[in-house]
């Protein structure tokens, strides 16, 4: 247990479903991430969020949309994705946006988009 | 952004020292060195953090030399469990730069028999 627990772990999905990825933390943290790691390739930061706000965008695709409705609660939600979008999804958190301590991650979705 | 140059791979052997360095030659006065662990399939791992000299916990050391230009990771007697890829990442970790949120492509160990 890593404090960061994301569900679920493997999804399918056609590229016309809807589906949603969920990160919980517990650890009192105020900043939350999003990250992709395709294979053999470094990972990708692709959203931040600091006491719920969106403070970064890494030029992410519109059919990946971040939600965070408070600071313990991150959801990536995907619609329409492409076969290129299958990846290893992680999410993370820390005290604050800098990384002081460290940054605690979750074990990742393990994303394949049919 | 301090961008971080480290070895692709490293090979050992159990019971041995291992010593990973990174070079960040445009470290910036105000950032740290952090080294993550990753294993295949799971998210990296905090190991250690520092900003200068030595900093020591109980599964690795950092070594900082003064002018701060490189670190080094020192992984005491390593096992066959301590296979993975570590990452070295400089940035402001009170500042909120990305630089401690930029992943490079890390140095993989292999630890055999």
């Amino acid at each position: 247990e890593t404090g960061v627990t994301q569900t679920p772990r493997h999804l399918v999905m056609g590229m016309t479903n809807k589906k949603s990825l969920k990160c919980e933390q517990h650890l009192g943290h105020n900043a939350m991430y999003w990250y992709k790691q395709s294979a053999k390739k470094p990972l990708e930061l692709m959203f931040v969020y600091n006491f719920k706000e969106q403070t970064e965008n890494n030029s992410v695709p519109s059919r990946f949309s971040p939600e965070c409705p408070n600071s313990s609660h991150l959801f990536l939600h995907l619609h329409t994705l492409q076969p290129e979008d299958s990846a290893l999804y992680l999410c993370a958190s820390s005290q604050a946006t800098g990384g002081a301590g460290g940054y605690t991650f979750g074990s990742g979705t393990r994303l394949t988009v049919v | 952004l301090a961008k971080t140059t480290q070895p692709i791979s490293m090979d050992s052997y159990e019971g041995q020292e291992v010593n990973i360095t990174c070079s960040h030659n445009n470290i910036a006065t105000n950032d740290y060195i952090t080294w993550y662990q990753q294993f295949p399939s799971q998210g990296p791992r905090f190991i250690i953090q520092g900003y200068k000299t030595k900093v020591t916990n109980e599964v690795a050391s950092l070594f900082i030399p003064a002018d701060r230009k490189s670190s080094t990771l020192s992984l005491p007697r390593v096992s066959l469990s301590d296979t993975a890829v570590y990452y070295c990442l400089v940035g402001d970790i009170y500042g909120g730069s990305q630089g401690n949120l930029i992943f490079g492509k890390g140095t993989k160990l292999s630890v055999k028999p």
